[in-house]
């Protein structure tokens, strides 16, 4: 079975421009995360769509926003990106059947901005 | 609001035991989790623990949850070359809300 597939590994932007990264979730998970890596530092969290419905929100700006579409793939969208913004953005995948949520985690898109 | 401490480094001889350790603040948690991250890649999930449990084996892995001292650690036993990583302690409430993740512990075995 493939695993959570994120697009694109890699990207480059410029400060003020937008950019949209794309997140599979595995077969028949119908919840998505988005986290936000910074170098050397533990992911922090972003966003939880969970049957395209927004769960959980972390404390990041409104320039960041998402959705989740009736597949359960996901968009993350940044506009107006600071330098600051430059970091490895991770998805993860998970089923939320019963009570512990084991996320799986796509192998991330790492964003500069220059 | 919620935070999450790990040591930053640690330095084992392969073969031997790897403790690492993990503090929390929240106490409403309901999940620990322990994660590894190899260079350039995502995030791998261990073995996480409920809160009501002190300790759980898998492997090579032993997890001790003190609940009172909000204290979190992971043994791997026997370390090899190939658990050198960053490992991240994370915590949420039920339903996987609110996931906290600690600022990562690099793991080096030396030979």
């Amino acid at each position: 079975d493939a695993g959570v597939t994120q697009s694109p590994t890699h990207l480059i932007k410029t400060r003020g421009q937008h950019v949209t990264l794309r997140c599979s979730p595995i077969s028949g998970h119908k919840s998505v995360s988005w986290y936000q890596q910074v170098l050397g530092q533990g992911p922090q969290f972003i966003f939880q769509y969970y049957e395209k419905e927004e769960r959980g929100r972390g404390n990041f700006p409104d320039r960041f926003s998402a959705r989740q579409f009736p597949n359960y793939s996901s968009e993350l969208n940044v506009n107006a990106l600071l330098l600051g913004d430059s970091a490895l953005y991770l998805c993860a995948s998970s089923s939320l059947a019963g009570y512990v949520d084991t996320q799986y985690f796509g192998p991330g898109t790492r964003l500069t901005v220059l | 609001g919620e935070d999450v401490e790990q040591s930053l480094f640690l330095s084992v001889r392969e073969g031997d035991s790897s403790v690492i350790n993990c503090t929390y603040t929240d106490s409403s948690s309901t999940y620990l989790y322990w994660y590894k991250q190899e260079p350039g890649a995502g995030l791998q999930l261990l073995t996480y623990i409920f809160s009501n449990m002190d300790m759980k084996q898998d492997q090579r892995l032993t997890v001790l949850l003190n609940k009172k001292d909000k204290h979190l650690s992971l043994r791997i036993a026997d370390t090899q070359t190939g658990d050198s990583a960053i490992y991240f302690c994370a915590e949420s409430n039920n339903y996987g809300q609110n996931f906290v993740f600690g600022p990562g512990t690099r793991l080096s075995v030396l030979p």
